[in-house]
């Protein structure tokens, strides 16, 4: 399978523990997304890599989140102080930075902060 | 506020019937669109896209029109099939934005009966 993967699948963590995922893109995908969804709503926008550099962060990016893509491969996505809030599916997407760019969705991480 | 929205939240259609989803656009300024489908517990497939400079695109069994005119979209399903059944969403690229970012709407959930 050479689509997007994303590890863990599923997360159950305490308010205020520190938890970190990863998402490895399709190989010769240059950019990389991550998005937030809650139940019943469209993927929200977190953040965008093209190759290492993070080029944009979304608002809704607290301090307590953070985003590496260290050579520009795979990505981590490490929240802080989980809140309950912080409670969605986290997907994340590839795409070249030719052609159409479509973006394609790895199966995502659903985090649950009890 | 300027949002992607859809019509109907909920479409329910007999297997072997056609399926219109519809979304509606605020931004004057998005250039591509995109079609997903999203099954339960799974990331957004990539269904079908469409650039602004076009009204009509085909690809296997589905069909995507744009009007410009009155900033709306649809997505043509022929020939339904159970396997269908999944929530969709239209998802925009706007113009002049940052680089890749995708908006979305909420989804119209699709359910097929035999």
């Amino acid at each position: 399978d050479t689509g997007v993967s994303q590890d863990p699948r599923h997360k159950i963590t305490k308010r205020g523990q520190n938890v970190t995922f990863r998402c490895d893109p399709i190989s010769e995908h240059n950019r990389l997304y991550w998005y937030r969804q809650t139940l019943g709503q469209g993927p929200e926008f977190l953040t965008y890599f093209q190759n290492e550099a993070q080029l944009e962060k979304s608002r809704l990016l607290s301090d307590r989140f953070s985003a590496e893509r260290p050579k520009g491969s795979f990505s981590t996505l490490e929240i802080q102080r989980t809140e309950q809030g912080d409670s969605a599916m986290y997907l994340c997407a590839s795409s070249t930075n030719q052609g159409r760019e479509t973006q394609y969705f790895g199966p995502g991480t659903r985090l649950l902060v009890l | 506020g300027e949002s992607v929205g859809l019509h109907l939240p909920t479409l329910s259609v007999q297997e072997g019937d056609n399926s219109i989803i519809n979304c509606a656009y605020s931004n004057s300024a998005s250039d591509y669109f995109i079609w997903y489908k999203q099954e339960s517990g799974k990331g957004p497939q990539f269904i079908i896209d469409i650039r602004s400079n076009m009204d009509k695109r085909q690809g296997q069994r589905v069909t995507v029109l744009l009007n410009k005119t009155v900033k709306h979209l649809s997505l043509q399903i022929a020939a339904t099939q159970p396997g269908d059944s999944a929530v969709y969403f239209c998802a925009e690229k706007r113009r002049g934005s940052t680089l890749g970012r995708l908006y979305f709407g909420r989804g119209t959930q699709l359910t097929v009966w035999p």
